[in-house]
């Protein structure tokens, strides 16, 4: 069964740190690039962070620029974000996504989605 | 960054009827455009990719149609279990962005 499943969260004060990991399972993870969306509390999607197929190519939001770190570990089945300066607007679940793929392009829709992982940042 | 807008942000149904929801894009994003489903406590499905290709395993009843600026996902004959949110979403352009969504609900 292809599997997406995120752990990390918790609760964290305005300017700490958290880091998020995401296990897959059931598909050839080195051959997808893969994302970060998050949703905040009874809110819409937001994407957050995308990351291709060997890490050698990310992307990030405005929002979280320069305070947010997408990695993957091919070798553990593992996509990762790092998550410094926090603020209470990073108060989100946080779900890992796999991005579609067509042939040889690697698109920025979401196949296959975790159940996410909440971060709550408040004092 | 391209703004999604969709409409109507609530639509009241009942079993059986037709859904129209739509889709709107600031700037065109060419068929560059996907549907999600998501229900209470559950990640979003991927209904509808490349504005009106049905993702793997998808019913018949969800079609998606439209290109440029202008979308619209139908959802022919409502089942009970289609009652849910429905996000749309552009991937033509950086950075790719999600559309506030609709919900369906039982009228």
């Amino acid at each position: 069964e292809v599997q997406l499943v995120e752990s990390g969260g918790g609760v964290v004060r305005p300017g700490g740190s958290l880091r998020l990991s995401c296990a897959a399972s059931g598909f050839t993870f080195d051959d997808y690039g893969m994302s970060w969306v998050r949703q905040a509390p009874g809110k819409g999607l937001e994407w957050v962070s995308g990351i291709n197929w060997n890490g050698g190519s990310t992307g990030y939001a405005d929002s979280v620029k320069g305070r947010f770190t997408i990695s993957r570990d091919n070798a553990k089945n593992s996509l990762y974000l790092q998550m410094n300066s926090l603020r209470a607007e990073d108060t989100a679940l946080y779900h890992c996504a796999r991005r579609l793929r067509l042939g040889e392009l690697s698109l920025y829709a979401f196949d296959i989605w975790g159940q996410g992982t909440m971060v709550t940042v408040s004092s | 960054e391209i703004v999604m807008t969709q409409s109507p942000a609530t639509l009241s149904v009942s079993p059986g009827e037709r859904a129209t929801l739509s889709c709107r894009a600031s700037q065109s994003v060419s068929s560059n455009l996907a549907w999600y489903q998501q229900k209470p406590g559950q990640a979003p499905r991927l209904l509808i990719y490349g504005a009106s290709t049905r993702a793997t395993g998808i019913p018949a009843r969800f079609s998606g149609s439209g290109s440029g600026t202008e979308f619209t996902l139908t959802i022919s004959s409502l089942q009970s279990e289609d009652f849910a949110v429905y996000y749309c979403q552009q991937y033509n352009n950086w950075p790719p962005s999600f559309g506030q969504g609709t919900k369906v609900e039982i009228k």
